[in-house]
């Protein structure tokens, strides 16, 4: 079955400090990757996106994830976290459904992410 | 570009009335939305899936008589949720995509509030 897994619940760090979100996809075929960034009480701004091709990707806001099919894995990184940066981090995975042909997404249950000024 | 607009961004219902949330795709057109349904502090959930001039695609355990979906022209679908009761009370967002291998793009989401 696929299923997306997001290990840490909660992360703080400091102001200006590295960062690194885990993702971590079950998923058959290659998947569409997808990092979404939530406020409160907000809906979702996507971060960034893998389809194919390059397996580091480049996003908004100064991250980056990595896709590393060896270790199904899809993490997230930003090297200087800001304390804007504090919110709610979505790993999604697009997983075809072979009933219709299209795609559904599955998203991890999010870390939610502190900065200390 | 890929703009989606949700409406309201908060509702408050008395228990037994219907409300109704809209999902519009301001700048590119979509064949399919999607609903999902976010509880506090947890991941999102799948509702159903919306397809323009036919009949919602509803996931497993969610009562399609209970959240109607009309998707009726290509920049809007409508959730209404019917006979509303305090467990409906929850986080709604719809999502929609430019193309097929296109990101989805997430309302701003709507918060219901059953009393």
């Amino acid at each position: 079955a696929q299923s997306v897994t997001q290990p840490d619940i909660h992360i703080t760090v400091s102001e200006g400090a590295s960062l690194e979100l885990r993702c971590n996809y079950s998923y058959g075929a290659t998947p569409y990757l997808f990092w979404y960034v939530q406020s409160p009480g907000q809906g979702l701004q996507l971060l960034l996106k893998y389809f194919s091709g390059d397996t580091l990707v480049q996003g908004i806001k100064g991250f980056e994830a990595e896709f590393k099919r060896s270790q199904s894995s899809f993490n997230l990184r930003k090297p200087s976290v800001h304390w804007s940066d504090a919110a709610e981090y979505f790993c999604a995975v697009g997983a075809m459904r072979s009933t219709s042909g299209t795609y559904k997404y599955i998203f991890g249950t999010g870390t939610r992410l502190k900065v200390l000024a | 570009g890929a703009v989606v607009s949700q409406h309201p961004s908060r509702v408050i219902c008395k228990s037994g009335t219907s409300v109704k949330i809209e999902c519009r795709s301001l700048d590119f057109q979509a064949t399919t939305m999607f609903w999902y349904r976010q509880f506090p502090k947890q991941s999102l959930m799948l509702m159903a899936t919306s397809n323009e001039g036919s009949k919602a695609t509803y996931e497993q355990g969610v009562e399609k008589d209970k959240f109607l979906i009309n998707h009726a022209s290509l920049t809007l679908s409508t959730l209404t949720v019917t006979s509303a009761h305090p467990e409906d009370s929850s986080f709604y967002i719809c999502s929609a995509r430019p193309g097929v291998n296109s990101p989805l793009h997430f309302g701003n989401g709507t918060r219901l509030t059953v009393t």
